[in-house]
């Protein structure tokens, strides 16, 4: 059984709408992530958090929110979306921020029209 | 400028073979280094991991050279089997952030049976 669920697998957007991607992990970590993937670049580091905590953040733009309800929750609000937001986002989990060990979930893939 | 580089994009082996998959980095307080293996519609999977204290990591039939002198490393998969082809990651981070990781943009590796 997947350890890292997200929801939804795939969905597809119009642009300048808004949607919110889930993020729940079954390993008892205590540091998460979210991480993108698209085709003309190497997966790129998003945010961490630790302990509910944001610790960094490498997105310029404030369209992408992070959202953490539980300790094991981590949604990723995205707003007013645009084509170039189409990517596969990988939401991922550690056991502590400076563990390493980072397990990804299988995805979802974000495309906007 | 692209902070980890990977080459070659494309490797081809025959089962049995040792793949051989480069790294190389630009950062030198990056002291953390794991590899992902990639397989299609999932999500990234930690495979083995070094630590810049130490110049060799074996684990199964991987094993990862370090060079912290060249800023190089080094993915050999020995024995390599059909079930190896994927897309593999070499990462990077720096201090006790591990999690923060920079990614390369991964070689493609095909093990013919």
């Amino acid at each position: 059984d997947p350890k890292i669920i997200q929801k939804p697998k795939y969905l597809v957007a119009v642009t300048g709408s808004e949607k919110i991607l889930i993020c729940e992990q079954y390993l008892g970590h205590n540091a998460m992530y979210w991480y993108r993937q698209s085709a003309k670049k190497p997966l790129e580091f998003m945010f961490s958090y630790s302990y509910q905590k944001l610790m960094d953040n490498q997105t310029a733009s404030s369209r992408f929110q992070p959202q953490s309800s539980k300790k094991n929750h981590l949604d990723l609000q995205i707003t007013a979306l645009k084509p170039d937001d189409s990517a596969t986002y990988f939401c991922a989990s550690s056991p502590q921020s400076n563990t390493g060990q980072l397990y990804f979930g299988e995805g979802s893939k974000l495309t906007v029209l | 400028q692209q902070q980890v580089r990977q080459s070659p994009q494309s490797l081809t082996v025959w089962e049995g073979e040792t793949a051989i998959l480069n790294c190389s980095y630009e950062d030198s307080t990056f002291n953390y280094f794991p590899w992902y293996q990639q397989f299609p519609g999932e999500g990234p999977a930690l495979l083995i991991s070094i630590r810049s204290v130490s110049d060799k990591k074996e684990d199964g039939r991987f094993t990862i050279f370090f060079n912290k002198r060249e800023k190089k490393l080094s993915l050999h998969i020995t024995d390599s089997q059909p079930g190896d082809s994927a897309t593999y990651f070499c990462a990077a981070s720096a201090g006790t952030n591990t999690g923060k990781l920079t990614f390369g943009d991964g070689t493609v590796l095909t093990v013919k049976p």
